[in-house]
């Protein structure tokens, strides 16, 4: 079946460092993949996402490419700022169009960014 | 932008009680509502896909008969935990599937923390 897989946490990182999450799927046909951010004590918001290989995801700084080839979505930020501090979630649909299936996800990244 | 409304946001209840949670799409038609839950430090876990207007489908391992969904209508979904136990305890996400000019997404509602005692 499908899996992803994604970096263990927590991360703690300094303000204005780099940020990369890594995440990995497998997965028939031609996922679509997401990342999902989850600030304490809220549900799940839509952070960027990429529907066929080698399209880029953007939002808020925040940037992940689909590779085809190794089968990845990493995340990454140039500069992190402490309001990113949340949990990041790695996530794909295994179907090509429609929105009919649940998503797949990884257990997700604490991501703590210190001042 | 596309919003579901869940509520309630928490819930305590006695073991051997039914809790109803129930979902919104407040500015769109969901055709396709998803129930998720989540263990503490876990991922999103799958439960049940709903459509509105037929059965739910549920994932395997998931019971159906203490998991019950409704989707009666295009901008309501409900999940009720029937006779909950204390390992019910739990945080609930509803989603639903969006769909715009051949593009589609998924918007989550809030989420239920729900703790039987």
């Amino acid at each position: 079946g499908d899996s992803v897989t994604q970096m263990e946490g927590p991360v703690t990182l300094s303000e204005e460092a780099f940020l990369t999450i890594n995440c990995t799927y497998t997965a028939t046909g031609y996922p679509s993949l997401f990342w999902y951010v989850q600030y304490p004590g809220e549900g799940l918001q839509l952070l960027l996402k990429a529907t066929k290989a080698d399209d880029k995801g953007s939002n808020k700084g925040f940037e992940a490419t689909y590779r085809k080839e190794t089968t990845s979505f990493h995340l990454e930020k140039g500069s992190v700022q402490v309001s990113d501090s949340a949990v990041y979630f790695c996530a794909l649909s295994d179907r090509s169009g429609g929105g009919a299936d649940g998503l797949t996800f990884g257990k997700g990244t604490h991501l703590i960014i210190q001042p | 932008g596309a919003v579901v409304s869940q509520h309630p946001s928490w819930v305590i209840c006695k073991s051997g009680t039914s809790v109803k949670i129930e979902c919104r799409s407040l500015d769109f038609q969901a055709t396709t509502m998803f129930w998720y839950r989540q263990f503490p430090k876990q991922s999103l876990m799958l439960m049940a896909t709903s459509n509105e207007g037929s059965k739910a489908t549920y994932e395997q391992g998931v019971e159906k008969d203490k998991f019950l969904i409704n989707h009666a209508s295009l901008t309501l979904s409900t999940l009720t935990v029937t006779s909950a136990h204390p390992e019910d305890s739990s945080f609930y996400i509803c989603s639903a599937s969006t769909s715009g000019q051949g593009n589609y997404g998924y918007t989550f509602g809030s989420g239920t923390r729900l703790t039987v005692v």
